[in-house]
């Protein structure tokens, strides 16, 4: 079955400089890849997510790279805040909605 | 806000007891999905019910089972509770069409 791998476990960047996440995974089937923050205590949030027929997608100061060759896909945070230090895990399903696969999880700090 | 509701929020059982957890899914979702989450993990997939039916399921031993009702809200039972099963069960909706799952809050189960 599908095996997401995620690095680092923990990340600690100063407010303003930008974050980078790294996941592998197992199964080419896989087409879908969302990423997902998730607050001390809450429930995880989707905030970013791409489909295997793009290369990149990018939201204000979100982007996600994905390279089906090497199946390798990244998250990138630009000009990082205070509110961006949480716990984000990227995931993969073959459908949107077919069980999906996370990571561990990286906690990500925003030093002052 | 996701329109996915759980309940109940926190609860404690001893070791050997059953649970039975609740979620109503988003308005015109008829999909259904169970994930667990353990202190400092992913979530791991855990079963999806699709029109009353399971339509797929994780790595869990037969004790925990789901129901999925016809106005799509669904329950996780638990039987015979073991330390391990101390966690955060995370129920997603969505539609069975490609389209992307929403979390609910989640429940808390400590098993002492």
């Amino acid at each position: 079955g599908e095996n997401v791998e995620q690095h680092p476990s923990t990340l600690s960047v100063q407010e303003g400089d930008s974050a980078v996440i790294k996941c592998t995974y197992s199964d080419s089937a896989s087409n879908y890849f969302p990423w997902y923050k998730q607050e001390l205590g809450k429930r995880p949030q989707l905030i970013i997510d791409i489909r295997s027929n793009v290369g990149e997608k990018k939201d204000q100061r979100i982007a996600v790279t994905l390279n089906k060759t090497a199946k390798h896909f990244s998250l990138h945070i630009t000009e990082t805040q205070p509110e961006d230090s949480a716990v984000y895990f990227c995931a993969a399903s073959i459908n949107r909605d077919d069980k999906i696969i996370f990571g561990k999880g990286t906690r990500l700090h925003i030093l002052p | 806000e996701t329109g996915v509701t759980q309940s109940p929020t926190h609860l404690i059982k001893t070791r050997g007891q059953q649970v039975t957890l609740r979620c109503s899914s988003q308005s015109g979702h008829n999909t259904v999905s169970w994930y667990q989450q353990a202190l400092g993990q992913g979530p791991q997939f855990i079963f999806q019910y699709y029109r009353e039916e399971e339509n797929g399921r994780g790595n869990f031993p037969p004790r925990f089972s789901g129901l999925q009702f016809p106005n799509y809200s669904s329950e996780l039972n638990v039987n015979a509770l073991e330390l391990d099963d101390s966690a955060l069960y995370l129920c997603a909706s969505s539609r069975l069409s490609g389209n992307t799952i929403y979390f609910g809050e989640g429940s808390w189960l400590t098993v002492v």
